[in-house]
């Protein structure tokens, strides 16, 4: 199976700031793809962001970007100018080999 | 659209009976996941389906559980001789084949007691 960590448990960051959430990942494909998914309190798992493993851009959406590193098998999620509803549990995903695989997940806490 | 719908969205049963939770995922997604969630924890596979098919049901915790999928639609999980650690929101999700992402349904909370 392939191994996702995310090694930050949770984390502070106050509003209108930057903050930086870590994903590494295993597989030993040359294609897959790359996901990250906000789950409120709520519980609702909502999508944010793709990047594909051949994709020589990092994607963006709004204030999301992803800072893919495919030699360091490293996806980052970088979300600029913080706000209150950003708090929330963040998964990074891959998809490889016909299935999704999540990592444990970081907490993200929004200070006013 | 409908996005992915799963019932019940509570579900509370006493160690030792069965449950059925259901999942209608996004009209034209052919693949379909079962994942479990514990409270504050990730997310658990269970098994995957693409059409009617289980090419991996690799996740499924023990033989209590199983899944079936038909018409290439609703998907139905069914747990039986529930179990206390059973116990949490089991979600579904739905997605075109291939590389696309994920919808989720809300899930169904399980409650074993």
């Amino acid at each position: 199976a392939q191994k996702i960590t995310q090694t930050q448990p949770g984390m502070f960051v106050q509003e209108k700031e930057a903050v930086t959430l870590d994903c590494t990942y295993d597989t030993s494909d040359q294609s897959y793809g790359l996901f990250w998914y906000k789950q409120p309190s709520s519980g609702e798992m909502i999508f944010l962001i793709y990047q594909g493993s051949y994709d020589e851009q990092n994607a963006t959406e709004g204030r999301y970007s992803l800072n893919f590193q495919k030699a360091r098998k490293s996806a980052n999620l970088v979300i600029s100018a913080s706000q209150l509803g950003d708090s929330a549990m963040y998964f990074c995903a891959v998809y490889n080999f016909n299935k999704f695989y999540f990592g444990s997940g970081t907490k993200l806490n929004v200070k006013p | 659209g409908a996005g992915v719908s799963q019932s019940p969205s509570n579900k509370v049963t006493e160690k030792g009976k069965d449950v059925e939770l259901r999942c209608d995922p996004i009209s034209g997604h052919t693949a379909l996941y079962w994942y479990r969630q514990s409270l504050g924890q990730g997310l658990e596979f269970l098994i995957y389906f693409q059409g009617n098919s289980a090419p991996d049901k690799s996740g499924l915790p023990s033989d209590r559980f199983s899944a079936e999928r038909t018409g290439g639609s609703v998907s139905t999980l069914t747990i039986q001789r529930t179990q206390q650690e059973d116990s949490a929101v089991y979600l579904c999700a739905s997605s075109f084949t291939g590389v696309s992402p994920l919808h989720f349904g809300n899930g169904t909370r399980l409650t074993v007691t």
